[in-house]
């Protein structure tokens, strides 16, 4: 089985803009949760998606949302970008919803300038 | 306050030592986990515990939920388990994370 892709992998933005990034779970898992980490925060959690729905939200501001496909794809959107934001934004799969093993994907490396 | 407390923060090992590293947690969780990130940000999930010991091949997780403390033992360190691990509760649906034990192992 294929493990959970991220793309873009590297992603330069300015301040102010928006950015969307992307995440392919794992074939058959229906559950994917966003991650940011940071070197002064550590990692951090955004959300959880499942079925299309969002089930779990951290404590971000709503710059931060996201979405859930009908085929298990998420996306996540960070509009009006600050400097804070530059991170790495990991999002991880699993089969069902809540505490279950999560898959992780690479990551999206964001800088913002 | 952190929800999760890591340690020792760094950690630097001969190989073949055994390697312990801590994690307490303050709130009441329904599953812990043991995570490896390697340079270069990919995460490994290595174990998930709600009570009780798992092990897997030299690596052993146990945790005391009466006492909130989990540890990871790794068993004839090698080289190849340089890397930072990182300790994750999960409380009311939400997953808290420890800052991270940065391992390195000298051959």
């Amino acid at each position: 089985k294929a493990g959970v892709t991220q793309t873009p992998r590297y992603l330069i933005k300015t301040r102010g803009q928006q950015v969307t990034l992307s995440c392919s779970p794992i074939s058959g898992h229906r559950s994917v949760s966003w991650y940011q980490q940071t070197p002064g925060q550590g990692l951090q959690f955004l959300f959880e998606y499942f079925s299309e729905t969002q089930r779990n939200k951290g404590n971000f501001p709503g710059r931060f949302s996201g979405r859930q496909f009908s085929n298990s794809r998420s996306e996540m959107n960070v509009s009006t970008l600050e400097l804070g934001d530059s991170a790495l934004y990991l999002c991880a799969s699993s089969i069902l919803q809540g505490n279950n093993e999560q898959y992780f994907g690479p990551g999206t490396r964001l800088t913002v300038t | 306050k952190n929800e999760v407390e890591q340690s020792p923060q760094n950690l630097t090992a001969q190989e073949g030592e055994f390697i312990t590293i801590n994690c307490s947690y303050s709130v009441g969780i329904s599953a812990l986990h043991w995570l490896q990130q390697h340079p270069g940000g990919g995460i490994v999930s290595l174990f998930m515990l709600s009570s009780g010991k798992k092990k897997h091949g030299r690596l052993i997780a146990t945790i005391n939920i009466q006492e909130k403390h989990s540890s990871l033992h790794i068993t004839a360190s090698h080289p190849r388990d340089s890397a930072v691990y990182i300790c994750a509760v999960v409380a009311g649906n939400q997953f808290y994370f420890g800052t991270g034990t940065s391992l390195t192992v000298i051959p």
